[in-house]
C-alpha cells in the first residue's frame, strides 16, 4: 500500500517555544492530507485538511493560529504547533487517502509523532 | 452527526481462542468501513475496507464482516502477535472519515 512518513517521531519541547512536524507521502502524490490528533485510550480526533496549494480546513474548535498547516508540494504537509504549552502534548498522526479519487479510498497513515511539552 | 461505538473497549484472550470485536456506526450516506490496527506509539496500520452490507473481506486469522448497522472483526484461533488496538472507522457520503476508540485486544500465550 501506499507510504506515509512522519517526523519527528517524538520530541519533547519546553512550554511557549514552536515544533514543526512533517508528514510525506513517499510514492505517491497526495493534494490532500489529513492531521489527527491522539489521546491515550481516545479516538483519531481530526484536526485539520491540509490541501496543496490552499488554506488548510479546519475543525470546529481547532485554532489555526496555533496549529499552522503548510501543504507547499503534492508530497508534504507540515503541521506547526505554535507557542506549545503542556495540555498540547499528545499523539499527532497525519494521513493521505490512498485512491485515485479524493474520499473514495481508505487513508494511510504516517508512523505518528509524540509531543511532550514541558 | 456521524457516529461510530466499537465494543468491546479492551479484551483478553488466549492464543487460539477465537472472538469477534464489534463496530456499531451511524453514517448520513456510507462510503467505505474500514478496520484498522494500531501497535503502541504507532500510526495505524489499514487492513480492510468494506462498502456494502453483505462484504466480507478476509486476511490471515481476520475476517471482517458489514451489515447496515455494524461490523464485525472476526479473530479466528488468534496469536500473541495480533495484540494490537482494532480501530473502526467511517467515510460519509462527504468522504469525511470518523474513526471509533477502538477495541484494545490481548493475546496471551
Amino acid at each position: 500500500g501506499a507510504v506515509v512518513s512522519q517526523h519527528p517521531s517524538w520530541v519533547i519541547c519546553k512550554s511557549g517555544t514552536s515544533v514543526k512536524i512533517e508528514c510525506r507521502s513517499l510514492d505517491f502524490q497526495a493534494t490532500t492530507m489529513f492531521w489527527y490528533r491522539q489521546f491515550p485510550k481516545q479516538s483519531l480526533m481530526l484536526m485539520a485538511t491540509s490541501n496543496e496549494g490552499s488554506k488548510a480546513t479546519y475543525e470546529q474548535g481547532v485554532e489555526k493560529d496555533k496549529f499552522l498547516i503548510n501543504h507547499a508540494s503534492l508530497t508534504l504537509s507540515t503541521l506547526t504547533v505554535t507557542s506549545a504549552h503542556p495540555e498540547d502534548s499528545s499523539f499527532y498522526i497525519c494521513s493521505a487517502p490512498g485512491g485515485t479519487e479524493i474520499n473514495t479510498g481508505e487513508l494511510f497513515f504516517g508512523e505518528g509523532s509524540r509531543l511532550t511539552v514541558l | 452527526e456521524d457516529q461510530v461505538t466499537q465494543s468491546p473497549e479492551a479484551l483478553r484472550l488466549q492464543e487460539g481462542e477465537s472472538s469477534s470485536l464489534n463496530c456499531s456506526y451511524t453514517v448520513s450516506g456510507l462510503r467505505g468501513l474500514f478496520w484498522y490496527r494500531q501497535d503502541p506509539g504507532k500510526g495505524p496500520e489499514f487492513l480492510f475496507t468494506l462498502y456494502s452490507a453483505g462484504e466480507e473481506k478476509e486476511k490471515e486469522r481476520l475476517k471482517a464482516t458489514l451489515t447496515k448497522k455494524e461490523s464485525f472483526l472476526h479473530i479466528t484461533a488468534p496469536k500473541p502477535e495480533d495484540s494490537a488496538t482494532y480501530l473502526c472507522a467511517v467515510a460519509d457520503s462527504w468522504g469525511k472519515f470518523q474513526f471509533g476508540a477502538g477495541t484494545q485486544v490481548v493475546v496471551t500465550p
